[in-house]
């Protein structure tokens, strides 16, 4: 059973950096490009980021370019968001999610809740 | 990359059917048939129902349907069921690794 796990959410303050986790069972991870997608609380969803099966391409949303990153490391089934210069409005629910057919999100994690907070 | 439009809520009685639309733009909805919708109960995690503006992926109910026309997708609900309750949230590609999702609709079982 396909099985996506986030970790390393919790509470940070403005400015300061995060590494948030997402830990993939039950496909062959190496196949398949990640998403991070994130929600705001009582919010709607907003893509944050891509990689490719390979880890060669990254791609990631306006409003977090150059303070984010994605990585993975295919030997640990898992893939990462490192969060930099966090502000107040990166307070969300960040979600990682398989990219399945046509783009489509598929699984989703249950996602780990990031408090951007003095 | 524009913005996508969704109604903020629909409502209807158990039996009926609703419609839940997505507008976008002639350089993502319209251009590509990546439109794919996901259903989001309360405090849970989003589900994809709908990917391809047509197709159900293995188990969702063929109560849902998608469809699309120019820069418009649908979602449509048939036979609705209490726990058809939740947000609803269309998205799309521009064709440049970029995503957008629609605002979100509210889908209340009277």
């Amino acid at each position: 059973q396909v099985h996506l796990v986030e970790s390393g959410g919790g509470v940070v303050q403005p400015g300061r950096s995060l590494r948030v986790s997402c830990a993939a069972s039950g496909f062959s991870f190496d196949s398949y490009g990640m998403h991070w997608v994130r929600q705001a609380p009582g919010k709607g969803l907003e893509w944050v980021a891509f990689i490719w099966f390979d880890g060669s391409n990254k791609y990631y949303g306006d409003s977090v370019k150059g303070r984010f990153t994605i990585s993975r490391d295919n030997s640990k089934n898992t893939v990462y968001l490192d969060m930099n210069s966090l502000s107040v409005e990166d307070t969300a629910t960040y979600y990682c999610a398989r990219d399945w057919v046509s783009s489509a999100f598929d699984p989703w994690g249950q996602g780990t809740l990031v408090t951007v907070s003095s | 990359q524009s913005a996508l439009t969704q109604p903020r809520s629909v409502s209807g009685s158990p039996g009926q059917s609703v419609t839940v639309s997505c507008t976008g733009a002639s350089s993502d909805v319209g251009d590509y048939n990546y439109v794919s919708w996901y259903q989001q109960h309360p405090g849970k995690v989003p589900k994809l129902i709908i990917y391809d503006v047509i197709k159900r992926p293995s188990g969702v109910p063929d109560r849902f349907s998608g469809s699309k026309s120019g820069n418009t997708a649908s979602l449509t609900i048939s036979g609705l069921q209490a726990d058809d309750e939740g947000d609803y949230y269309c998205c799309t590609t521009a064709g440049t690794y970029s995503y957008i999702f629609g605002p979100g609709t509210r889908v209340t079982v009277l």
